[in-house]
């Protein structure tokens, strides 16, 4: 079946850098979804991505789908403490939405 | 306020006791889910109903059973359940296929002793 996979499962940032983290699924997909999980909170849907090459910004996050429509990307710049959370990716393929594991990101002040 | 919400948002429970959780939703969405959330773990999808309709059941067990009375509502019975089903238990909705986004409930933090 089809597999989204996230790396990396964890990811400590210092304040006022940058992170990437990746999503890479097993087959191609229609669409793909990121979404935030802050600690103690419920996953809320950030954006989606349809397009092969697509880039999307949402102020200091930037969010790419591969050419292949095979991987997908958020890459955030000058991490701030409310970026604290895990970041899922959601795959479409064949209607029908894969989650990830996440990336949980803590933040050093 | 997500304009999903679910009740009760915490719940401890017997091996041998019946419970209900219970998901509302008023965002005009037709398609309504439950996710079981463990520690470490990716999001399980556990039932999917489409215009009240179950359209999947991903081999969940006998001990929680859906119920989707209506669009806006959506129900999952807990009855003799183990240890390890306490989890957080979310909901969501949507506007019935994978091209929008997910709208999910706060969850039920469940524990089950």
């Amino acid at each position: 079946g089809q597999q989204v996979m996230q790396i990396p499962q964890y990811q400590h940032v210092q304040e006022g850098e940058d992170f990437t983290t990746y999503c890479n699924s097993s087959t191609t997909l229609s669409n793909i979804q990121w979404y935030k999980q802050r600690p103690g909170g419920h996953p809320v849907f950030l954006i989606q991505l349809v397009k092969s090459g697509e880039v999307k910004k949402q102020k200091r996050l930037t969010f790419q789908f591969g050419e292949a429509k095979k991987n997908s990307s958020l890459h955030i710049t000058a991490t701030q403490t409310t970026d604290v959370g895990t970041y899922f990716c959601a795959g479409t393929n064949d209607y029908k939405l894969s989650f990830g594991a996440g990336t949980t990101v803590t933040v050093r002040a | 306020e997500t304009g999903v919400t679910q009740t009760p948002r915490h719940l401890v429970m017997g091996m041998t006791n019946k419970k209900s959780l219970k998901c509302e939703q008023h965002l005009g969405h037709n398609a309504m889910y439950w996710y079981k959330q463990s520690a470490k773990k990716p999001l399980e999808l556990m039932f999917v109903y489409s215009l009240e309709e179950r359209v999947e059941n991903n081999s969940v067990p006998s001990r929680f059973s859906p119920e989707c009375p209506n669009s806006s509502h959506l129900f999952l019975h807990l009855h003799t359940l183990q240890p390890e089903d306490s989890a957080l238990y979310l909901c969501a909705s949507s506007h019935g296929d994978t091209l929008y986004g997910y709208t999910f409930g706060s969850g039920t933090r469940l524990t089950v002793v």
